[in-house]
């Protein structure tokens, strides 16, 4: 089976603080996503990656980075946190052709 | 822009009774669907997916959906509620280049 496994299940931050969200995935997959859920809207696609030290933005790339600079690691940065940015954070991974696998994800407020 | 609309962000149902989640796309060419299950503070499971072939769709827990193009729809079906149904539930359709539209999610209510 495949496993998809973010670093942190709940984080609380700080305004302004420099946030990282790590996502390690353990099949060889080439393409892995960053998404955010809230309710009503569904999931929203921030970045993604199709290899190592790619990658592309998403519908909803502002205020966030992204970082793979190994093919099972794929990190989202929150430069600078904003109270916005408090959300349900999922990271998937897929090797060609969907299905995505998913993380449990990453519950994060700003405070 | 090309995206998927689920209709009804919460249904309840009884235990036993019929499940029916709706679900439609819009697409210039026949795309590739999927439907994935929440349940509380988990990530997303894939349920089942219409890829090519055959439009009936069987997937896991009983679940079965039906690929209806002149209808552009993806509704999610199964004939017998059970309480561990009780999630939340996405239909999603690849646009291409493995890349997944969400639509905003359906919770899904048991009652005994």
């Amino acid at each position: 089976d495949v496993k998809v496994t973010q670093s942190s299940r709940y984080l609380v931050k700080r305004t302004g603080e420099k946030v990282f969200l790590e996502c390690v995935q353990d099949m060889d997959h080439e393409n892995m996503f960053w998404y955010r859920q809230d309710p009503g809207l569904g999931l929203r696609l921030i970045y993604f990656s199709y290899d190592v030290k790619m990658k592309e933005k998403g519908d909803i790339p502002e205020g966030y980075s992204v970082s793979r600079e190994k093919k099972e690691r794929f990190s989202l940065i929150l430069e600078s946190a904003s109270t916005n940015q408090t959300s349900m954070y999922l990271c998937a991974s897929s090797l060609y052709i969907s299905p995505q696998h998913f993380g449990d994800g990453t519950r994060l407020s700003i405070l | 822009a090309q995206s998927v609309t689920q209709l009804g962000s919460h249904v309840s149902v009884s235990e036993g009774a019929l499940v029916l989640l709706r679900c439609n796309y819009s697409s210039s060419v026949p795309p590739y669907l999927f439907w994935y299950v929440q349940y509380p503070n988990q990530g997303l499971q894939l349920l089942l997916k219409y890829t090519t072939g055959a439009t009936l769709v069987k997937g896991i827990n009983g679940f079965e959906a039906e690929f209806k193009k002149s209808e552009t729809s993806f509704h999610l079906t199964k004939p017998s509620a059970h309480m561990s149904d009780a999630a939340e539930y996405f239909c999603a359709r690849d646009e291409g280049a493995q890349k997944l539209v969400f639509g905003q999610g359906t919770r899904l209510t048991i009652n005994p």
